[in-house]
């Protein structure tokens, strides 16, 4: 079945440093998806990607969405302690249904 | 947006018992999902709630398990059953808008099995 991965598992950084996660499909995907989990909380919808190549931007945030539509990146510019939490995509290869990554666990070291 | 509640919040129950867990939402949905999240691990689909019609279960879930009801476009129930220390797991429910494609979770239920 359709997997899909993200690396790192866990990223530990200064506050202020960048961050990034990846996310990687075997299939070639319909749409993909960002959710952020703070810890003791449930999955909070960040943002869609549908475009091959597409580039989205929220304030700190950039995202991006592969040319062959396989893989997908979440960049963090200057992180605070704010932005603590798991960072999973969520993919699908046009169903309605969604398949969600690993996740990439971030730590913001004040 | 919309605004998910899940009965109840956490419990702790005995191997070899049921658990039924509820969720509300403030409005009519078409798409209800129901979700395992082990600890520490990813979001594992477990079924797609119909509303009228039988559950539709991902591979490695079975209705025998995880009987689901969804008795109209606000509410459904998921029943964690003849539980095993295994089944021990945060579950949530999520709804989906065909138009909007962004999924909304509860808040989740954290149920331990001892």
């Amino acid at each position: 079945g359709q997997q899909v991965m993200q690396i790192p598992q866990y990223q530990h950084v200064q506050e202020g440093e960048d961050f990034t996660t990846y996310c990687n499909s075997s299939t070639t995907l319909s749409n993909i998806q960002w959710y952020k989990q703070r810890p003791g909380g449930h999955p909070v919808f960040l943002i869609q990607l549908v475009k091959s190549g597409e580039v989205k931007k929220q304030k700190r945030l950039t995202f991006q969405f592969g040319e062959a539509k396989k893989n997908s990146s979440l960049h963090i510019t200057a992180t605070q302690t704010t932005d603590v939490g798991t960072y999973f995509c969520a993919a699908t290869s046009g169903t309605y249904k969604y398949i969600f990554g690993t996740g990439t666990r971030l730590k913001v070291l004040a | 947006s919309a605004v998910i509640s899940q009965k109840p919040s956490r419990d702790i129950c005995q191997r070899g018992t049921s658990l039924t867990i509820q969720c509300q939402v403030d409005s009519q949905v078409t798409m209800m999902f129901w979700y395992r999240q082990q600890p520490g691990q990813s979001l594992t689909l477990i079924a797609t709630a119909n509303q009228g019609s039988e559950a539709t279960y991902e591979s490695g879930f079975v209705i025998d398990k995880f009987p689901i009801s969804r008795p109209n476009l606000t509410f459904s129930t998921l029943t964690v059953s003849n539980m095993s220390p295994e089944d021990s797991s945060i579950y949530l429910c999520s709804v989906g808008d065909l138009l909007v494609d962004e999924q909304f979770f509860g808040p989740g239920t954290r149920l331990t099995v001892l």
